[in-house]
This record gives C-alpha cells, sequence and structure tokens, in this order.
C-alpha cells in the first residue's frame, strides 16, 4: 500500500505572507506528482504534474518542487491571498498496482484578512 | 468547454440498497476514473475506464462495479449499500490514461455525495 503524507494537516495564514507546505511520497517506483487545489463546493483543480527529479514549477504566486530521491515535493505560495483559502492535495502516481493516483489527506489552508 | 458532469449531486440511500452515479466526461476525453472520499481519508481509487473497458481496480470488494458507454459517459453502481459507502464520489476525466505523466490536466467533476442511512 502507497503512502503519501501531507503536512501540516491545516494552517493559518495572515494576508500577504508568503508558506509552504509538504508532500511525501515513496521513492521508488517513482511516475509523476499531482498537486491540486480543492475550494470548498467546487471540483478539484489541478496545479502542477511533476515528473522529473529537481523540476520546479510555477504558476502565478504558486510554486511547488520536487525531490523524487528523497520522496519529497514542496508547495509554495508567494504573498498569501484570501482566495488561496482551499485544501491543496497532492497525488503520487507509481505505474503500477492500482493503476490510479495515491492521494494525501490534503493540507488545508486558511488565509487570514 | 463543458466540464466534468456528475449526477445526482446529493442522494440518500438505505442500507441494502443500491446506487448508481453518473459521470459525463469533457467532450473528447475517453478515460474516467472514479475515486471516494471518506470522513477523514484521502482520495482512494475505485477504478479506471478507457474506451469502454476497465483498465484497474482499486482495493474495494465486488459491491462496487462500473462501466463506461461508447461515448464515454461513466456509471459507477454499488449494490447492498453499508453505512460505511457514505462517501464523496468524484470522477476524474482526461484523454487518456498516460495522461498522469505527461502533464496533460486531468480535470474532476464536483463529486456525487452520498449518505447511506
Amino acid at each position: 500500500i502507497l503512502n503519501v503524507e501531507q503536512s501540516p494537516q491545516s494552517l493559518h495564514v495572515q494576508e500577504g505572507d508568503s508558506t509552504n507546505f509538504t508532500c511525501s511520497f515513496p521513492s521508488s517506483n517513482f511516475y509523476a506528482l499531482h498537486w491540486y487545489r480543492w475550494e470548498t463546493a467546487k471540483s478539484p483543480e489541478a496545479l502542477f504534474v511533476m515528473t522529473l527529479n529537481g523540476d520546479e514549477k510555477k504558476k502565478g504566486r504558486i510554486s511547488a518542487t520536487l525531490n523524487t530521491k528523497e520522496g519529497y515535493s514542496y508547495l509554495y505560495i508567494k504573498g498569501s491571498q484570501p482566495e488561496d483559502s482551499a485544501t491543496y492535495l497532492c497525488a503520487f502516481y507509481s505505474g503500477g498496482g492500482a493503476d490510479g493516483l495515491t492521494f494525501g489527506k490534503g493540507t488545508h489552508l486558511i488565509i487570514q484578512p | 468547454k463543458a466540464g466534468v458532469t456528475q449526477t445526482p449531486r446529493y442522494l440518500i440511500k438505505t442500507r441494502g440498497q443500491q446506487v448508481t452515479l453518473s459521470c459525463s466526461p469533457i467532450s473528447g476525453h475517453r478515460s474516467v476514473s472514479w475515486y471516494q472520499q471518506t470522513p477523514g481519508q484521502g482520495l482512494q481509487f475505485l477504478f479506471e475506464y478507457f474506451s469502454e473497458t476497465q483498465r484497474n481496480k482499486g482495493n474495494f470488494p465486488g459491491r462496487f462495479s462500473g462501466r463506461q458507454f461508447s461515448n464515454s459517459r461513466s456509471e459507477m453502481n454499488v449494490s447492498t449499500l453499508e453505512l460505511g459507502d457514505s462517501a464523496l464520489y468524484l470522477c476524474a476525466s482526461s484523454s487518456t490514461p498516460s495522461d498522469r505523466v505527461t502533464g496533460n490536466t486531468i480535470y474532476f467533476g464536483e463529486g456525487s455525495w452520498l449518505t447511506v442511512v
């Protein structure tokens, strides 16, 4: 059974501050690591798909890094805004086993004005 | 383009009944995956369909089944419902299963909330 851990579980951040959180995954049989942003009552929205060790991706104020050798990815949000409040999910794909994405439980981010 | 459509959005069923959930993927997408989220758990992979064929299934009992039609719409069925089946069921749509590694966007629906009483 693949284990994907996200930390912290929840996070309160002041508007304007920057923040980051972690996704840990198995370092063997790595194919891809996905990040999603999920707002309450909406559908998860894809942020990044990362496949290469050392990958860095950026979308506006959000960026992510990937270390496949040690099995972790960081998601960074610069200058947090209230609209960044959401649950951020990471999902690991190993290409084998059940062949689906294995999700972490998410980091629930609340931006306080 | 129209997003992933899941119906019904909310439903309540009684233990022992069966339920069918529907997912219409984005036009042109042929791969549909289903996930279950129960309270306190991450999304759990149920199964994936591509071109009307089930490619693989997650660790769920045989009461969970699904199918895909020629227009790529997919249904999942849960028979003999148990209280523990109460969950959010999400459908994911992509062009092909390889989108998981190519970086092409995988789109999710808003889900079907099932409550079993």
